[in-house]
This record gives C-alpha cells, structure tokens and sequence, in this order.
C-alpha cells in the first residue's frame, strides 16, 4: 500500500515554456501533498504543501506565480513550472500524507526536468 | 548552522558489516524522526518512523533517538550489497508537519 505516482518521469523543454507534473496516490486518499526539489547529491528542499481544495503554502524563497500547484483532489496534485528557465532543472519529487497515525509522507519516483 | 546535520560520505564498507549512519539536529521541537533510503534517481523510501527518543527494530535495521543529545542513529546489520544507496534522515516538529531533511548519507557495500 502507500504508493505515489508521478507522471512524467523525465521530461526535456525548451526554455520560456511550461511544464505540468503530476502526482497521484493510488491506493490511498491524501490530505495533503507536499513538493520537494533536489538537486545533484543534495538534500531534498521543500517547495510547498499543499491541502486538497485549498490553495498551497509555499515555502521562503519559492515564486509561487512560477510553480502553480493545484490540489484538486484526494488523489490527485499538479505542479505547474511556468516559463521555465535552466536553472529550473533540477529533480523534483512529491509526497502525499494521508494523515494516518504517524502521518507519514510516502515518496512518488520523482521527475527529472531538464530546460534546455 | 543548518537545523539537521549529516555526514555526506561517502561511505564504503563490506559486505556483511555494521553500518552506523548519524544525524545531529538543532531544534528541540523535533519529535518525530526518520530514515528514509533513496536510490539513484528514485524518490526516498521510508525506512523507519520513530516518535521521541527511544528505539526501534525493524529486520536489519534498528533506529535510535537521543532527544538530550539531539542525536539520531540508524543501524544497518548483515549489510547487503541492496543497501548500496544513500540514506536521508528527516524530522518535523509537528505530526504530519514539514520535514526537515538531512544532506544524505550515500553508501557503498561492496561485495
């Protein structure tokens, strides 16, 4: 149980356009949604939280009209990179809580975007 | 000074050994804590949960928590090539709260 899928897994653009990930829970509903970036050999950053039907809290620093993220339902967030640049690549990966007795955040495999 | 300290290795050890990978944190609000493992472009597994000091035992692997030292342990016995990977801890003050990550620890056993 617990499994988080992100579509797509890799993707490559052109710099100026937008980019669309998605991340679903498969087998559980979600509460909330967390987004995450990584870069090479660092830690995982957080990015924003997410609860469905409400709109995202972004973390310090993070351009919240660059990366949209929508929340639409108990299974299913967007992370929108709008007018990416290459200095958006980078990894980036989601977590759903289903808000059980640990609230534990389970992973999705993540999305390597490249902005060429 | 970050909040959560790890070591980033790497480190190498071989196959069958004990491995001790270790994390120092700075804010005492933290009262849940994990490890997680990640594998070359994968997303983080989660390994163990552990809530206030104390440990706990999972199969090879076993979880400790100092909360007076603020000092996070995670033990990997009869390591396995598998274990090849790096290991991120991470803590949160707040039940479902944000989790402060680790750099990772990345971890070679060789056969």
């Amino acid at each position: 149980g617990a499994v988080v899928s992100q579509h797509p897994s890799w993707v490559i653009c052109k710099s100026g356009t937008s980019v669309k990930i998605e991340c679903r829970s498969l087998d559980f509903q979600a509460t909330t949604m967390f987004w995450y970036r990584q870069f090479p050999k660092q830690s995982l950053m957080l990015m924003a939280t997410s609860n469905e039907g409400s709109k995202a809290t972004y973390e310090q620093g993070v351009e919240k009209d660059k990366f949209l993220i929508n929340h639409a339902s108990l299974t299913l967030s967007t992370l929108t990179v709008t007018s990416a640049h290459p200095e958006d690549s980078s990894f980036y990966i989601c977590s759903a809580s289903a808000g059980g007795p640990g609230n534990e955040q389970f992973f999705g495999p993540g999305t390597r975007l490249t902005v060429l | 000074q970050k909040e959560v300290e790890q070591d980033p290795g790497p480190l190498s050890v071989p196959e069958g050994a004990i491995v001790s990978l270790n994390c120092t944190y700075s804010n005492s609000a933290f009262q849940y804590f994990m490890w997680y493992r990640q594998y070359s472009r994968k997303g983080p597994e989660l390994l163990m949960y552990t809530y206030s000091s104390g440990n706990k035992e999972d199969g090879r692997f076993t979880a400790q928590v100092d909360k007076s030292s603020k000092y996070i342990s995670l033990f990997i016995r009869d390591s396995q090539p598998s274990d090849s990977a790096t290991y991120l801890c991470a803590m949160s003050a707040t039940q479902g709260g944000k989790l402060i990550f680790g750099q990772g620890t990345e971890l070679s056993v060789k056969p």
